[in-house]
């Protein structure tokens, strides 16, 4: 079975500065997505970024990118240039690529705090 | 801007009462997953609808839960009865199934905060 560790349960960030959060994984498949989602005390889940496992290059959304290392299996965000309004719980989350098993498998989340 | 929407947002309710929780998928999105969020399991898998036919529900405590799609733009997810231990938030989320099965991305609904007293 497919497990998601995110290593750190809080993480806290100066206001401007750069902070990256953990993810690593565990799969015997070969292809799959990888996502990160950010829950903020609204307790709404926002897609952050996505990555397809047959794809080389990081994704990158404005100031999110990731750093994914397939064979570590480790799937890092980074956060550039940090904004209060980022202070959340991320979650890094697994997906197969094909087949009919199509839910997401969460990690159990990190807590960003953004300090101004 | 097309999003998910779950009603209620917030439930308070006795042990043993009946619980419904609906949810809108986003207009033309073809799979529906329910999830439960609490603080111990963290975000878990209830079960999940394929063009409004259930794929899996095997995260579903079959004795008190049952989750259905009555038509394309509406799903349920219903406790009956409710116990503490249910009190949770719940969340749907929809997206589109590709030819393979898998769904590429899913968008979350704002939750249902489920309390039962």
């Amino acid at each position: 079975a497919q497990t998601v560790t995110q290593s750190q349960p809080e993480m806290s960030v100066q206001e401007a500065e750069t902070v990256t959060l953990s993810c690593t994984y565990d799969t015997s498949e070969s292809d799959y997505y990888l996502f990160w989602y950010k829950q903020p005390p609204s307790r709404q889940m926002i897609l952050v970024i996505r990555q397809e496992a047959y794809k080389q290059q990081n994704a990158t959304e404005n100031r999110f990118s990731v750093n994914f290392q397939k064979a570590a299996k480790s799937f890092s965000l980074k956060i550039s240039d940090s904004q209060l309004g980022d202070a959340a719980m991320y979650f890094c989350a697994y997906r197969r690529y094909g087949g009919s098993q199509g839910n997401l498998i969460f990690g159990k989340g990190t807590k960003l705090s953004v300090k101004p | 801007d097309a999003r998910v929407t779950q009603t209620p947002r917030h439930k308070v309710t006795e042990m043993g009462q009946e619980v419904t929780m609906r949810c809108q998928p986003i207009l033309g999105h073809n799979t529906v997953f329910w999830y439960r969020q609490t603080m111990m399991q963290g975000l878990e898998l209830l079960a999940y609808f394929r063009n409004r036919a259930p794929l899996d529900d095997s995260g579903m405590p079959k004795d008190r839960f049952s989750a259905e799609m009555p038509d394309a733009t509406l799903a349920t997810l219903k406790i009956q009865p409710s116990e503490p231990r249910d009190s949770a938030v719940y969340f749907c989320a929809s997206g589109l199934g590709l030819l393979q099965g898998a769904v590429e991305t899913q968008y979350f609904g704002p939750g249902t905060r489920l309390l039962v007293l």
